[in-house]
């Protein structure tokens, strides 16, 4: 069964300054990989993902994430924040013989600041 | 505009009562889910349907109950053997069936409080 797991529940960041958000899963078959974003009281925005190909995958509102198999890793990266980033992050995975059904990890909260 | 309508936004309902959740899409998506979202937990998967007529359990059906008589309708019904009911609520949707188009779309979400 799949499982995915975010490491930080909470980042603090300033304005203009890089962030990183963790997310590492688990899987015995080949997986999709998906980050989602979060404003409060809304539903989730597909921010990127991974399906095949380069591990490198660029997404909406400057975000980047890199799909590292030896170390089960989907890590997102922006290298500089707005004001406007402070939202909720969630990870996913699905197994690519699971149709369509997705895990999602328990959420990292982005708080920016001037 | 294509896209997933959820409604009503914010549901009060009192203990004991049965409450129907809808969930509409109009992209033609051969799959529907439901979730609920509590703080620090992440989504959890309620129910899903792949097909017409046809739907599965997720990791916390207990308590709730769906259909699936059309294609692009999926409502929840939350019943009064919910536990703890007071929750967000998400519906989507995706066509699992097309390359390089898994992903699921979200409605707006449910907010649903027991009084």
């Amino acid at each position: 069964a799949q499982s995915v797991t975010q490491l930080d529940s909470q980042v603090p960041v300033f304005e203009e300054a890089p962030v990183e958000l963790r997310c590492n899963y688990s899987s015995s078959v080949s997986v999709y990989l998906f980050w989602y974003v979060q404003y409060p009281n809304q539903g989730l925005q597909l921010l990127l993902k991974y399906l095949s190909g380069s591990t490198l995958v660029k997404g909406i509102n400057g975000f980047e994430a890199e799909f590292n198999k030896s170390q089960t890793s989907f890590h997102l990266r922006k290298p500089s924040v707005h004001i406007s980033d402070t939202a909720e992050y969630f990870c996913a995975v699905s197994e690519t013989d699971s149709w369509g059904k997705f895990q999602f990890g328990a959420g990292t909260q982005v708080v920016v600041t001037p | 505009d294509g896209g997933i309508t959820q409604s009503p936004k914010y549901l009060f309902r009192k203990e004991g009562q049965n409450v129907t959740l809808s969930c509409e899409q109009n992209l033609n998506h051969d799959a529907m889910y439901w979730y609920r979202q509590d703080p620090g937990q992440g989504l959890r998967l309620i129910y899903y349907s792949q097909i017409v007529n046809d739907f599965q359990k997720g990791d916390i059906a207990e308590g709730y109950s769906v259909s699936r008589e059309k294609k692009e309708s999926f409502p929840l019904t939350v019943t009064s053997a919910q536990k703890n009911p007071t929750a967000f609520y998400l519906c989507a949707s995706s066509f699992p069936g097309l390359a390089g188009s898994i992903e699921q779309f979200f409605g707006p979400g449910t907010r649903l409080t027991v009084l």
